[in-house]
């Protein structure tokens, strides 16, 4: 059990869909993080949420729209996908000013048909 | 802005081999250094972490020392097994204070044969 949990592990959908990741952390957290890993490609950080405020944005497509309802729970809502949007969904929490790091949950695998 | 080099993979060592992973950073200030593990199928699992100069950091057998002078944090290990096979991130903090921002290298990937 890594405390930060994602559901479901593994997502297909189609380009005309509309689904929803969800990441819940029960760490006591205040940060929690979107992250996309694609094939022979860095990590690429998507969503930074600081005290349920979005702090960071990182030139993320509109088909992509995080919520944080509250500080133990995130996500991902994804409507008319691309194919190259196929990945693995990796969320993370952390507690702001600790270098402890990051918390990373098992991640959501992604197929877009 | 910050950056991590990890010397590219995949690495291939028999067991019981030595093991070292070379990461190098560019970074303003004073990060936090952090090596992160992948299994296959699996998310990040922080391995071991320094945070600052001279600290070494170590677990599960892996060691890795936060060298200022030569901006690098090289990840070793004496006596590698099957069950390290994984992808390795090396990983800087900026720790401004706020959601302190992770920025990772691209992974070299490790696999040990029998």
């Amino acid at each position: 059990e890594t405390g930060v949990t994602q559901t479901p592990r593994h997502l297909v959908m189609g380009m005309t869909n509309k689904k929803s990741l969800k990441c819940e952390q029960h760490l006591g957290h205040n940060a929690m993080y979107w992250y996309k890993q694609s094939a022979k490609k860095p990590l690429e950080l998507m969503f930074v949420y600081n005290f349920k405020e979005q702090t960071e944005n990182n030139s993320v497509p509109s088909r992509f729209s995080p919520e944080c309802p509250n500080s133990s729970h995130l996500f991902l809502h994804l409507h008319t996908l691309q194919p190259e949007d196929s990945a693995l969904y990796l969320c993370a929490s952390s507690q702001p000013g600790q270098t402890y790091g990051y918390t990373f949950g098992s991640g959501t695998r992604l197929t877009v048909v | 802005g910050d950056s991590v080099t990890q010397m590219e993979g995949p690495v291939t060592l028999s067991e019981e081999a030595f093991l070292t992973i070379n990461c190098t950073y560019t970074a303003t200030g004073y990060p936090s250094l952090f090596w992160y593990v992948q299994y296959p199928g699996e998310g990040l699992q922080l391995l071991l972490k320094a945070t600052k100069a001279d600290d070494k950091g170590s677990n599960k057998g892996f060691e890795a020392t936060y060298r200022k002078e030569t901006t690098s944090f090289h990840l070793e290990k004496g006596s590698v097994q099957v069950s390290d096979s994984a992808v390795y991130f090396c990983a800087l903090s900026d720790d401004t204070g706020t959601a302190s921002k992770l920025t990772f290298g691209t992974g070299t990937r490790l696999q040990v044969t029998l």
